[in-house]
């Protein structure tokens, strides 16, 4: 399995830019997370999805975010408009459950600049 | 929510056992401790979980006291590809885990 896959791996945009972070996770996995990491506040859950429905979103920031998963084996992260404090990296992770803190596989993340 | 308190950085040399402790007062009765590894430029990668006493893989073993408060990944042998930071967390859930600073593990030759 080619593991989970991210596009892009760097993005770079200007403020108020509407910015699309892409994610294919592992085939079969149920579960799909889309965390955020900054060097202030680490890693950070934005939302996750069981089975295409999207569970929990309390960690998005704001409404500039949202977040869809239409099929298994697709989703996306979209920031409209994006803000210079919107740089990260954010990572798309999968996983085939939530239970007993079972693994998560992450994508290798997409850093994105918003200047 | 159980949160995590580790070293925030260790140094070691290669060839040598490097432990790493991590303390979680208030883990509750359901939560597992799971251990990652992030290098720079890529997402963090799972190297062991466990709930009591001692799990050993290939890469790793972890040492959890009976109280459960705290734990100990231990990495034999260590090499310059170890270079990294781990993160320990505590959970039951994916959903739950707090992922705290992490301990910035530097091996030298």
């Amino acid at each position: 399995d080619a593991g989970v896959i991210q596009s892009p791996r760097h993005e770079v945009t200007e403020m108020g830019q509407e910015v699309t972070l892409r994610c294919k996770p592992i085939s079969g996995h149920d579960y799909l997370f889309w965390y955020r990491q900054t060097m202030m506040r680490g890693l950070e859950l934005l939302i996750y999805f069981n089975n295409n429905v999207p569970i929990d979103d309390s960690g998005m920031p704001e409404d500039r975010f949202s977040a869809k998963m239409p099929n298994a084996s697709f989703s996306t992260l979209k920031i409209q408009p994006s803000e210079p404090r919107d740089s990260a990296v954010y990572f798309c992770a999968s996983s085939t459950g939530t239970t007993n803190g079972g693994e998560l596989f992450f994508g290798e993340g997409s850093r994105l600049t918003v200047l | 929510l159980a949160k995590t308190t580790q070293p925030i950085s260790m140094d070691s040399y290669e060839g040598q056992e490097v432990n790493i402790t991590c303390s979680h007062n208030n883990i509750a009765t359901n939560d597992y401790i799971t251990w990652y590894q992030q290098f720079p430029s890529q997402g963090p990668r799972f190297i062991i979980q466990g709930y009591k006493t001692k799990v050993t893989n290939e890469v790793a073993s972890l040492f959890i006291p009976a109280d459960r408060k705290s734990s100990t990944l231990s990495l034999p042998r260590v090499s310059l590809s170890d270079t990294a930071v781990y993160y320990c967390l505590v959970g039951d859930s994916n959903y739950q885990l707090i992922w705290g600073a992490g301990t910035k593990l530097i091996i030298k030759p």
